[in-house]
């Protein structure tokens, strides 16, 4: 069975500072997908990023940056100079495939609020 | 770019009566899945389809049910409502042979 796990759930900073979102997942499988998503007060589910499990790369797109680590289990989602809007509710999700099946399995989520 | 598109976005029923929710996905998607979030929950996977075919099942009730059709969008039909079935009902889909998924808005479901 899959895991994933966000322990923060509420983090509160104010805008410029840098915040890190954890998140630590659990899996048998050797392949395997991560993803953050972004849920703002509109309530939709934006796609932020997709990580596979051979590559270990850290990426950076503009102020967001994600570090992976296989040896912690871990996937950290890095807001330098946070924003306003950078405010809502963030997933890390995991996805085991097999054959067709891709479903997402959610972290509880955390909810970050950036106070101007 | 063409997004998810969910209707109705919100919809009011009561106790033991039926809904419908539609799904279209993103044009060339060959794979839809419904998620539920409840308040303040993450969203849980109910099914998936691809290519018209379910799947894979997760913690559907038996009084939900789903299908895709030829035009590949998608309906979850939900019976015998109940006060807990009250949640955002999310549809997404994939790329063919991609793993992420774009989300549809969620329709906000109301069971009173």
């Amino acid at each position: 069975a899959q895991k994933v796990t966000q322990a923060q759930t509420e983090i509160s900073v104010v805008e410029k500072e840098d915040v890190t979102l954890d998140c630590v997942y659990e899996t048998r499988d050797t392949t395997y997908y991560l993803f953050w998503y972004k849920q703002p007060p509109s309530g939709e589910l934006v796609f932020l990023i997709r990580r596979n499990s051979f590559d270990e790369q850290n990426e950076i797109s503009g102020r967001y940056s994600w570090n992976f680590q296989k040896s912690t289990s871990s996937f950290n989602f890095t807001i330098t100079a946070s924003q306003v809007v950078d405010s809502a509710v963030y997933f890390c999700a995991l996805s085991v495939p097999s054959g067709s099946a891709r479903q997402l399995t959610f972290g509880s989520g955390t909810q970050l609020t950036v106070l101007p | 770019a063409a997004g998810v598109i969910q209707s109705p976005r919100h919809l009011i029923k009561e106790k033991r009566e039926t809904a419908t929710l539609k799904c279209y996905p993103i044009p060339r998607h060959d794979t839809v899945y419904w998620y539920q979030q409840g308040p303040g929950q993450d969203p849980q996977f109910l099914i998936s389809f691809y290519e018209k075919m379910q799947s894979d099942k997760g913690s559907i009730p038996d009084r939900f049910s789903a299908q895709q059709f030829s035009d590949y969008h998608s309906e979850l039909n939900m019976s015998s409502l109940e006060l807990g079935d009250s949640a955002l009902y999310f549809c997404a889909s994939s790329p063919q042979g991609q793993y992420e998924q774009y989300f549809g808005p969620g329709t906000r479901l109301t069971v009173t």
